[in-house]
């Protein structure tokens, strides 16, 4: 079964308004990752907190994570038309202990459309 | 610049016949990964590799092989056991401490 759950699956919004996607995965994890993706594109890194930190920001980017509740948001705020993107959460798990390899497991995602 | 270079971006397959997609990164990363995701759906993965010569099955690997004779490469073979293989296959790269992936542009494979 996946790790990640997100939600909603999709979200539409207008320009300048806020977007915020939640994810919640099932096992204690190291850290937690967000990626974006453009239609048939690649992924590529928004963020990254680790799972002694409750809050992180990086521009217009938001994340949060709540690890007795087993969950992340990511808040997008003042959005734009170039926003327009599905979202993937992943947590890192490493049944070793330290950042050697564990396994990075994707959520299902969020479709996120930011009308002009 | 560095980064990911995966090929063909579309690639047609009749059923049966085996086909190799390809994955070359210029990062210096030693770990190199393959994914597979399928319309609607988060990404699931089907071969990584640590170090050259070395690589180790993912949660789908039935019917894909994999080798890692270069640092900087590492081929996906879609054989004619995976029973359904139309998907787009994203190859990632990262550092061993797997904090950030680096993806390719994916290959849409499509089975006629």
């Amino acid at each position: 079964s996946q790790q990640g759950e997100e939600d909603p699956q999709a979200l539409s919004i207008q320009e300048g308004e806020n977007a915020t996607m939640n994810c919640s995965y099932k096992t204690s994890i190291n850290n937690l990752q967000w990626y974006r993706q453009n239609s048939g594109r690649g992924l590529v890194h928004l963020i990254l907190i680790r799972s002694n930190e409750r809050e992180k920001h990086s521009g217009r980017l938001r994340v949060t994570l709540d690890t007795s509740k087993k969950s992340s948001s990511l808040l997008i705020t003042a959005s734009r038309a170039a926003d327009t993107a599905s979202y993937f959460c992943a947590s890192f798990t490493s049944p070793g202990g330290g950042t050697s390899y564990g396994k990075l497991t994707f959520g299902q995602g969020t479709i996120l459309t930011v009308h002009p | 610049d560095g980064g990911i270079t995966q090929s063909p971006k579309y690639l047609f397959r009749k059923e049966g016949q085996n086909v190799t997609l390809s994955c070359e990164q210029n990062l210096n990363h030693d770990a190199m990964y393959w994914y597979r995701q399928d319309p609607g759906q988060g990404l699931r993965l089907i071969y990584y590799s640590q170090i050259v010569n070395d690589f180790q099955k993912g949660d789908i690997a039935e019917g894909y092989s994999v080798s890692r004779e270069k640092k900087e490469s590492f081929p996906l073979t879609v054989t004619s056991a995976q029973k359904n293989p139309t998907a787009f296959y994203l190859c990632a790269s990262s550092t061993r401490g797997l904090e950030e992936l680096f993806f390719g542009e994916g290959s849409r494979l499509t089975v006629l």
